[in-house]
C-alpha cells in the first residue's frame, strides 16, 4: 500500500492543461524533494521531473512540477495524445528509510 | 551511452530462490547507488532496494526484507538481486534504475536511466 495518494485517472482535451496531485507527509513529501515518472505500457518508467520542478535535458518546458508542504503536483499544458500514460511521483521517506511511490494516475486525452 | 540490462527472470515456483543481474555500461559503475524497482501485472510501481555507490549500506522494502538481497560486483558493473521464500506477490516485472543523488543523505531520489526490466513469476 502505496503512502504517496494520486487520482486515478484525470482527463482533458487537447491542448488543454491538466494537473496531477501526490499528497503524503512530513516524513516524505514534506522533508525530501519529489521526482516525476512517465510511464507507457510494457515500458520502463521515464524521469520527467526531479528536485521538486526540475527537468531533465529533452523534457519540453510543457512538463512542470511544484510542491507544498506534504503535497507536489505534476502540470502538462498544451496536452497532446501522445501524453496519455501513467504518471507516478516518488520521494524518499525519512522514517521508513524507502523509497516510495505514489499510487499512479492514468491521464486520458478526450 | 548508459546501458542497464536485467536478466534472470523466469517462471519459479513458490518457496524457491531467484537470482536477478543488472549488466551495466556507460558510466562509471562504482560511483552510483542502484535501485531494483518492480511492477506487478495491471498495478503501480514498487520500490525494491537500493544500494549505495560502494556497497556499504542496503535499504529494502518491508515486504521483501529478510527475503531478498540486493547486492552490486563494482569490478563487474553488475547488480543483483537475490531472491529467496518467494512467493506469488513477488510475480512482476524487475527493473533496476541507477541512483542519482543520495537518496538518504541528500532527500534527493530519482532514476533517470532504468532498464528494460526482466519478468518474473511465482507459480506452481
Amino acid at each position: 500500500q502505496s503512502v504517496l495518494t494520486q487520482p486515478p485517472s484525470v482527463s482533458a482535451a487537447p491542448g488543454q492543461k491538466v494537473t496531477i496531485s501526490c499528497s503524503g507527509s512530513s516524513s516524505n513529501i514534506g522533508n525530501n524533494f519529489v521526482s516525476w515518472y512517465q510511464q507507457f505500457p510494457g515500458t520502463a518508467p521515464k524521469l520527467l521531473i526531479y528536485d521538486n520542478n526540475q527537468r531533465p535535458s529533452g523534457i519540453p518546458d510543457r512538463f512542470s512540477g511544484s510542491k507544498s508542504d506534504t503535497s507536489a503536483t505534476l502540470g502538462i499544458t498544451g496536452l497532446q495524445t501522445g501524453d496519455e500514460a501513467d504518471y507516478y511521483c516518488g520521494t524518499w521517506d525519512s522514517s521508513l528509510t524507502a523509497v516510495v511511490f505514489g499510487t499512479g494516475t492514468k491521464v486520458t486525452v478526450l | 551511452q548508459v546501458q542497464l540490462v536485467e536478466s534472470g527472470g523466469g517462471v519459479v515456483q513458490p518457496g524457491r530462490s531467484l537470482r536477478l543481474s543488472c549488466a551495466a555500461s556507460g558510466f562509471t559503475f562504482s560511483s552510483h547507488g542502484m535501485h531494483w524497482v518492480r511492477q506487478a501485472p495491471g498495478k503501480g510501481l514498487e520500490w525494491v532496494a537500493l544500494i549505495r555507490y560502494d556497497a556499504s549500506k542496503k535499504w529494502y522494502a518491508d515486504s521483501v526484507k529478510g527475503r531478498f538481497i540486493i547486492s552490486k560486483d563494482n569490478s563487474k558493473n553488475t547488480l543483483y538481486l537475490q531472491m529467496d521464500s518467494l512467493r506469488a506477490e513477488d510475480t512482476a516485472v524487475y527493473y533496476c534504475a541507477r541512483e542519482e543523488g543520495f537518496c538518504s543523505d541528500a532527500g534527493s531520489c530519482y532514476s533517470v536511466y532504468w532498464g528494460q526490466g526482466t519478468p518474473v513469476t511465482v507459480s506452481s
